[in-house]
């Protein structure tokens, strides 16, 4: 199993452009989730899924969007980036329940000029 | 809704020396769900430990050791005899009962010295 795989590592915008961060799981998990991680502040729910078809919002989500058309895949999009947004984000995936530790992506850096 | 505290930011410790970090979180649920993850200097972060609301035991780990005292509100972690790879920021998150929203805390950077 891959697990939780996240494109791209790496990626620079300018400010107004627009972008999809990708967010594969191979566990067949219900739960899929994004979080940013800024220094000093933790790790911030942006959205979350509970299935396919289903999403809502998480404790920071302007300016982001998702879609989950499927149950392997859970892509966030930027709209308009903005420098506010530079931030390592974090995809995770876990069984339906909270007693379920998740498990977490390698991160996407991006930097926001 | 939940909040996790980790009040340390920053410890450095000699290495083969103890270090413990402080968790506290507030929760209306009376199931809850607490963790801990590791993230290296390679920025992954590593699921550590669970623990259920229900569940007071303490659990030893190898060098890892975890105090969870429901009257203080309090999930604590000790690391025992520190080694340089355990340089790492600690994160202590929760979950609520009937989802799986994990609330963070801001997370312990941890430098052990050779």
């Amino acid at each position: 199993n891959a697990g939780v795989t996240q494109t791209p590592k790496f990626q620079v915008l300018k400010t107004g452009q627009s972008m999809t961060l990708q967010c594969a799981q191979d566990m067949n998990h219900e739960y899929m989730s994004w979080y940013r991680q800024d220094p000093g502040m933790g790790l911030r729910l942006i959205h979350y899924s509970v299935g396919a078809g289903i999403t809502d919002q998480g404790e920071v989500p302007n300016g982001y969007n998702v879609s989950r058309s499927t149950t392997e895949d859970f892509p966030l999009r930027l709209l308009s980036a903005a420098p506010s947004q530079t931030s390592v984000y974090f995809c995770a995936s876990s069984p339906w329940g909270s007693s379920y530790e998740q498990y977490f992506g390698p991160g996407t850096r991006l930097t926001v000029t | 809704a939940q909040k996790v505290t980790q009040a340390q930011t920053e410890i450095s410790v000699v290495e083969k020396e103890d270090v413990t970090l402080d968790c506290v979180y507030e929760t209306r649920d009376t199931t809850y769900y607490l963790f801990w993850y590791k993230q290296p200097p390679s920025g992954e972060l590593v699921f550590l430990i669970r623990r259920n609301s229900f569940d007071e035991q303490n659990e030893i780990s190898g060098r890892y050791s975890w105090n969870f005292q429901k009257s203080t509100s309090s999930f604590n972690f000790t690391i025992t005899a520190s080694q340089v790879v355990d340089s790492a920021v600690y994160f202590c998150a929760l979950a609520g009962d009937g989802n799986n929203r994990l609330a963070f805390g801001k997370g312990n950077q941890v430098v052990v010295i050779p």
